[in-house]
């Protein structure tokens, strides 16, 4: 079975610094591997997925994530933080042949400092 | 466009009360997810719907049951709520089930006491 582990539970950005957020996951072969954001009291949103190809995928809101197979990473960046990017970011991994497989991570909640 | 609307957003129950949890979709999709959020556990699947007419267990269904009514709709039950049962329920839809993007309703905040 597939797991994937976020470290770190918080982070904090001053608004226009770079964001990086880590996602390492363990599975056998290729994963599908995707980003959510949940804002406050909302449900999650889909930031980007990867499933073939290039490693690195674009998304919405500026965000983008690089797929490492030698480091089982999928990592989230974004050149400059903007104070509504403030969320929590969730990193999932799909396996097999169905959704239901699809694991989540514990989240990483992003702080975003003036 | 409402997407995917969970009813009720808050809710108290008692130990032993029961109650459904409701969600609709409107985007034709065939794949329906109830996922419970706890705090440093992330979501976790407690039942899904490949598609109209079948339901499956997730990773933690003890103590719940579903009602795919049609393709729009999917209901989850808490026969006899117990505290551990206190979490944000999430119902989300996908297209189909290879791995389509979730669609996330808004969250339902349930406590037991």
């Amino acid at each position: 079975a597939q797991s994937v582990t976020q470290p770190d539970i918080h982070i904090t950005v001053s608004e226009g610094a770079s964001l990086e957020l880590r996602c390492n996951y363990s599975y056998g072969a290729t994963p599908y591997l995707f980003w959510y954001v949940q804002s406050p009291g909302q449900g999650l949103q889909l930031l980007l997925k990867y499933f073939s190809g290039d490693t690195l995928v674009q998304g919405i809101k500026g965000f983008e994530a690089e797929f490492k197979r030698s480091q089982s990473s999928f990592n989230l960046r974004k050149p400059s933080v903007h104070w509504s990017d403030a969320a929590e970011y969730f990193c999932a991994v799909g396996a097999g042949t169905g959704f239901q497989k699809l694991v989540f991570g514990t989240g990483t909640r992003l702080l975003v400092s003036p | 466009n409402a997407g995917v609307t969970q009813t009720p957003k808050f809710q108290v129950l008692k130990t032993g009360q029961s109650m459904t949890l409701q969600c609709a979709q409107d985007m034709n999709h065939n794949s329906m997810y109830w996922y419970r959020q706890d705090p440093g556990m992330g979501l976790r699947l407690i039942y899904y719907s490949a598609s109209e007419g079948t339901t499956d267990k997730g990773e933690v269904p003890n103590g719940y049951n579903v009602s795919r009514l049609n393709k729009r709709e999917f209901s989850l039950r808490l026969e006899s709520a117990a505290p551990s049962q206190t979490s944000v329920y999430f119902c989300a839809s996908s297209e189909s089930w290879d791995n389509s993007p979730l669609h996330f309703g808004n969250g339902t905040r349930l406590t037991v006491t």
